[in-house]
């Protein structure tokens, strides 16, 4: 069956633009997941969707938000970016706690 | 605070050579999964552990959990140039859906 698709692979913004990342997970996973992932950093939670319904958010300011729709597929928005926002954003989803997670191949976003 | 410590941060090889990666934590956690992350790739499941003392293999690659499920290590022995990748170690917080990530094992395997 098909993996988790995330779209735009690539992408450039500008300081102070918004952007808005999708995600497609696997057919009849419900939970969806967003990580961040820089080189300082590492991988690192954004917040987690399950049947609509934002379950689970990690220490990240409110301009990063997501929301899930009723075919579970999810988008991930940051408003106003900036500099330190440049990273791969990584979309998981699973069947539910406890069950395998399955990442995406990510997008890359470069603010400049 | 990294709630997960792995080590080491680097590590470079030469083909054949085995190493060890450990992931440690003063919390409990229920289980523990390990990741591989290949450049331009999401991270892909290798393996869980979920009982303390628990050894798991996976060809080359053994795992094991503490006995009092603080840490964790991953063992590859004669170590081949596909096995270049970022390593994770990573656990569920509070049994929920959140997983945090150790920082990761970048190794390299020079043939």
């Amino acid at each position: 069956k098909a993996g988790v698709t995330q779209t735009p692979r690539y992408l450039i913004k500008t300081r102070g633009q918004q952007v808005t990342l999708s995600c497609s997970p696997i057919s009849g996973h419900r939970s969806v997941s967003w990580y961040q992932q820089t080189p300082g950093q590492g991988l690192q939670f954004l917040f987690e969707y399950f049947s609509e319904t934002q379950r689970n958010k990690g220490n990240f300011p409110g301009r990063f938000s997501g929301r899930q729709f009723s075919n579970s597929r999810s988008e991930m928005n940051v408003s106003t970016l900036e500099l330190g926002d440049s990273a791969l954003y990584l979309c998981a989803s699973s069947g539910g706690y406890g069950n395998t997670i399955y990442f995406g191949e990510g997008s890359w976003l470069t603010v400049v | 605070t990294q709630l997960l410590e792995q080590s080491p941060q680097f590590l470079s090889i030469q083909e054949g050579e085995n190493l060890t990666v450990y992931c440690n934590s003063s919390s409990v956690f229920s289980s523990l999964q390990w990741y591989r992350q290949e450049p331009g790739e999401g991270p892909v499941l290798l393996v869980t552990v979920v009982t303390g003392g628990e050894v798991k293999k996976l060809k080359r690659l053994t795992f094991q959990f503490g006995d009092a499920r603080k840490d964790s290590s991953l063992h590859i022995t004669a170590a081949q140039p596909g096995d270049t990748g970022l390593y994770l170690c990573a656990a569920f917080y509070n049994q929920g859906g959140k997983l945090i990530f150790g920082q990761g094992t970048e190794l390299s395997v020079k043939p």
